[in-house]
């Protein structure tokens, strides 16, 4: 069956220092992944997805993932995060056999100033 | 184009009493989703619809929710009677079907006291 986890609950970094939010999957074949921010109150939004070919995806605001079929992870990374970056991310892994797909529990992060 | 509305944002009721969430999906999006996202968690998948018609109700507690989409477009979730673990945020989110992209709704959060 279709998984994801996310290790981490909580990240707390400093403004402008780098960010990695880590993403583990369990999945049968080859994998479609998202990445999703939640803002406090407010739905999801989509940062990126990996569909196929290049393993480096980039996204909006910045933010990039990389795909790595042998550790089954798909990492979110940014070189400088700024204030408006704390939030909660979700990753996600499809299709299941319904085209759905599974969501992690999701890192909070919070950005010092 | 607009996104995926959802109403009302926010909703207490007590338990044991009955309540009811709408959705307007993304014009021309055939599928539709509702999850529960409960606080601390990823969102999980209810029920799917493709047009009007069910394609996952597997996780959806049949003896006391119910979703409907009879023309294909907009959608309303019940529950009936509510407990307290229903506490949460449900989400509606779209997508032109197969596997493409969910756009998600701001979702109503829901105290049941």
């Amino acid at each position: 069956a279709q998984s994801v986890t996310q290790p981490d609950i909580h990240i707390t970094v400093s403004e402008g220092a780098s960010l990695e939010l880590r993403c583990n999957y369990s999945y049968g074949a080859t994998p479609y992944l998202f990445w999703y921010v939640q803002s406090p109150g407010q739905g999801l939004q989509l940062l990126l997805k990996y569909f196929s070919g290049d393993t480096l995806v980039q996204g909006i605001k910045g933010f990039e993932a990389e795909f790595k079929r042998s550790q089954s992870s798909f990492n979110l990374r940014k070189p400088s995060v700024h204030w408006s970056d704390a939030a909660e991310y979700f990753c996600a892994v499809g299709p299941t056999e319904n085209n759905d797909m599974r969501f992690g529990a999701g890192t909070r992060l919070t950005v010092k100033p | 184009e607009a996104g995926v509305a959802q109403s009302p944002r926010y909703k207490i009721i007590e338990k044991r009493q009955s309540v009811a969430f709408w959705c307007n999906p993304i014009s021309g999006h055939a599928t539709l989703y509702w999850y529960q996202q409960i606080l601390g968690q990823g969102p999980k998948l209810l029920i799917q619809f493709q047009n009007n018609g069910v394609v996952d109700d597997s996780q959806l507690p049949k003896d006391r929710f119910s979703a409907e989409r009879l023309k294909g477009v907009d959608s309303t979730l019940k529950i009936q009677p509510a407990k307290l673990e229903d506490s949460a945020v449900y989400l509606c989110a779209s997508s032109r079907g197969g596997k493409n992209i969910q756009y998600f709704g701001a979702g109503t959060r829901l105290s049941v006291l």
